[in-house]
């Protein structure tokens, strides 16, 4: 089956330092990764895509097949970036999302 | 973008009653809802996909006689949890699927949640 792993529940680090949340999956197929985020008493909201390849808020995550990762990351963490950080994992032919059990990030002043 | 709306947003009932949660597509027509629920601290585990016009799918463990599940318009599906006990107390968030013609992306809009209490 199907399965996405973010090892850290909870990711703490400095304003402007760097930061990196983990994500890896299980699934022999080609993947569609996604990584959502969830703000303090917001919904969960689509930050980015592995298929766009592209920048949103400074984060950026790559798909390393070889390693069955997608992590994200940002140079430079802001306050603002504290939130809930999940990873999603979309198989071929299907339309569900299988979603990690998120990480909490927090970035301290 | 994509809006997608739940009503109520909290909702207390007591044990043994049934209660309705609604999921609203504002701007769009989704023709796939998807049903979560999520424990506190906790991801979110997918109970059921939701096609509208015929039956939800519901994942394994997931009872479909309790939660029951209608999607019977392209903006608006339907969780029923019946004869609820206090062990279904928990945040209820749908989503839906954005189809876009000759569009290869894929993306879901959660809905803010409905925080059901049952005592």
């Amino acid at each position: 089956a199907q399965r996405v792993t973010q090892p850290e529940k909870l990711l703490s680090v400095f304003k402007g330092a760097p930061v990196e949340l983990k994500c890896n999956y299980s699934y022999s197929g080609s993947p569609e990764l996604f990584w959502y985020v969830q703000y303090s008493r917001q919904r969960l909201q689509l930050l980015l895509r592995h298929i766009s390849r592209e920048s949103i808020k400074g984060f950026t995550a790559d798909l390393n097949k070889g390693e069955t990762s997608f992590h994200l990351k940002k140079p430079f963490a802001q306050e603002e970036d504290s939130a809930m950080y999940y990873c999603a994992l979309k198989v071929q032919g299907a339309q569900k999302l299988v979603f990690g059990q998120g990480t909490r990030l927090t970035i301290n002043p | 973008g994509a809006v997608v709306s739940q009503h109520p947003s909290r909702v207390i009932c007591k044990s043994g009653t049934s209660v309705k949660i609604e999921c609203r597509s504002l701007d769009f027509q989704a023709t796939t809802m998807f049903w979560y629920r999520q424990f506190p601290k906790q991801s979110l585990m997918l109970m059921a996909t939701s096609n509208e016009g015929s039956k939800a799918t519901y994942e394994q463990g997931v009872e479909k006689d309790k939660f029951l599940i209608n999607h019977a318009s392209l903006t608006l599906s339907t969780l029923t949890v019946t004869s609820a006990h206090p062990e279904d107390s928990s945040f209820y968030i749908c989503s839906a699927r954005v189809h876009t013609s000759g569009s290869i992306s894929y993306e879901q809009y959660f809905g803010p949640g409905t925080r059901l209490t049952v005592t």
